[in-house]
């Protein structure tokens, strides 16, 4: 178990551009879940798929975002004409589910995008 | 998910107890009390979670008191590596939304030498 992984950890890209961030879980976990977190705010829930379902989408999820989990293993994130207000660090995590109580998510570290 | 009320940030000193308050008065029965942490510039990590009883694991205990409508996280003895930001979330059981963490702005705890 090497835990929860993210590519790139930091990512600077000009407004406009697009930009993919990969996630890839934890082997046996058949949750996913892409958070967003700015400065000074706790993380907030993006989407969640189970297995390569993807089950909700937040309203934070513009139609400039998309979020894919073909195989139901690694996930990627992707924003189209990256706007200022994108920067922030965004966060994958993995659970096993469902479960009562909710099993409990592990992170990933994160990437952190900065626009500019 | 209820709502969860914590102070800003708290000082400890290294080697005391951290004592990390939580009020989440509007719980349901069927919500349990999960408390991550978050390391300056890295993910969150979990730390715990109960339903109605004290939890006690390796990392912290989690005390419940019986109404369930507060609760507090114990590191036993801080160390400088416990310096983050904790919080405390409410989510339900199972069923609906329960794979979703709502977070709020959580508590930054210093420990200081």
């Amino acid at each position: 178990d090497t835990g929860v992984s993210q590519d790139p950890r930091h990512k600077i890209t000009k407004r406009g551009q697009n930009v993919t961030f990969r996630c890839d879980p934890i082997s046996e976990h058949n949750r996913l879940y892409w958070y967003r977190q700015t400065l000074g705010q706790g993380p907030e829930f993006l989407t969640y798929f189970q297995n390569e379902a993807q089950l909700e989408k937040s309203r934070l999820l513009s139609d400039r975002f998309s979020a894919e989990r073909p195989k139901g293993s690694f996930s990627t994130l992707e924003i189209q004409r990256t706007e200022q207000g994108d920067s922030a660090m965004y966060l994958c995590a993995s659970s096993l589910g469902p479960s009562t109580g909710g099993a409990e998510a592990f992170f990933g570290q994160g990437t952190r995008l900065t626009v500019v | 998910d209820a709502k969860t009320t914590q102070p800003p940030s708290m000082d400890c000193a290294e080697g005391r107890a951290a004592n990390l308050p939580c009020n989440h008065s509007t719980i349901s029965g069927n919500e349990y009390v999960y408390w991550y942490r978050q390391i300056h510039s890295q993910g969150p990590q979990y730390i715990i979670h109960g339903l109605k009883n004290n939890e006690t694991n390796e990392m912290a205990s989690l005390i419940i008191t019986e109404d369930r409508k507060s609760s507090t996280l114990i590191l036993p003895h801080a160390t400088l590596r416990d310096t983050a930001v904790y919080y405390c979330i409410v989510r339900v059981a199972s069923g609906g939304s329960n794979y979703k963490l709502t977070f709020g702005k959580g508590t930054l705890l210093t420990v200081n030498p």
